[in-house]
């Protein structure tokens, strides 16, 4: 069954401070992996994608990782700000002409002052 | 350009009643989705759209019904709510050509049945 597992399932740390997320997946045949942020009471919205030849890809202080080979995405977020509260959401496509995704549960990111 | 919009925000509904959800959007998407977000658990695909007249069950249909008769709108409608349909929707589009995962959401509805 394809999962997307990620963690921490929340994180508090101080404005100015970097953090990275993990997404670990089992989906298969792997396609792409795309970060979302969705803010409180909003839509995700995309951060960034990644496919199975890219291993780094930056948007701005964001920074996404991917290890296809061990099945693992991080995103680091540098110098984070009161903006960055969120909950970043892991999503995973497979290679099967299909319409589903596999969403990860979610990251919930708290910066305090 | 609103992008994609929902409509009600918000709706408190009672065992047995049924109510239509709107999403609409003006980007001459395609691809339309219905997703609902419970708390502890990933987005959960009800039904999608692939284009004007069509539709197709997702994850988790039982219970929903959606109809796609203009491009730019797609509905859900609950026949005979439960209390396990309390959650909130998000409605979603998509470009052809683009990838599964580059979808563009709306705000959300919540919806709470009691």
């Amino acid at each position: 069954k394809n999962q997307v597992e990620q963690s921490p399932q929340s994180l508090i740390i101080l404005e100015g401070k970097n953090c990275t997320l993990q997404c670990n997946y089992t989906v298969s045949p792997f396609s792409n992996l795309r970060w979302y942020k969705q803010d409180t009471g909003r839509g995700p919205v995309s951060l960034t994608i990644m496919t199975f030849s890219e291993n780094t890809k930056s948007n701005g202080r964001y920074t996404a990782t991917l290890d296809a080979d061990t099945k693992q995405s991080s995103l680091h977020i540098t110098a984070s700000q009161l903006s960055d509260s969120a909950s970043y959401i892991c999503v995973v496509s497979a290679m099967l002409g299909n319409e589903k995704l596999t969403f990860g549960t979610g990251t919930r990111l708290t910066i305090i002052p | 350009n609103a992008g994609v919009t929902q409509t009600p925000k918000f709706r408190v509904l009672k065992t047995g009643q049924s109510m239509t959800l709107l999403c609409a959007q003006d980007m001459n998407h395609e691809y339309m989705y219905w997703y609902r977000q419970d708390p502890g658990m990933g987005l959960r695909l009800i039904h999608y759209s692939v284009g004007e007249g069509t539709t197709a069950k997702g994850e988790v249909p039982d219970g929903y019904n959606v109809s796609r008769l203009k491009k730019q709108n797609f509905l859900l409608g609950l026949e005979s709510a439960a209390p396990s349909q309390t959650s909130v929707y998000f409605c979603a589009s998509r470009p052809p050509g683009r990838p599964v995962e580059t979808q563009y959401f709306g705000p959300g509805t919540r919806l709470l049945v009691l």
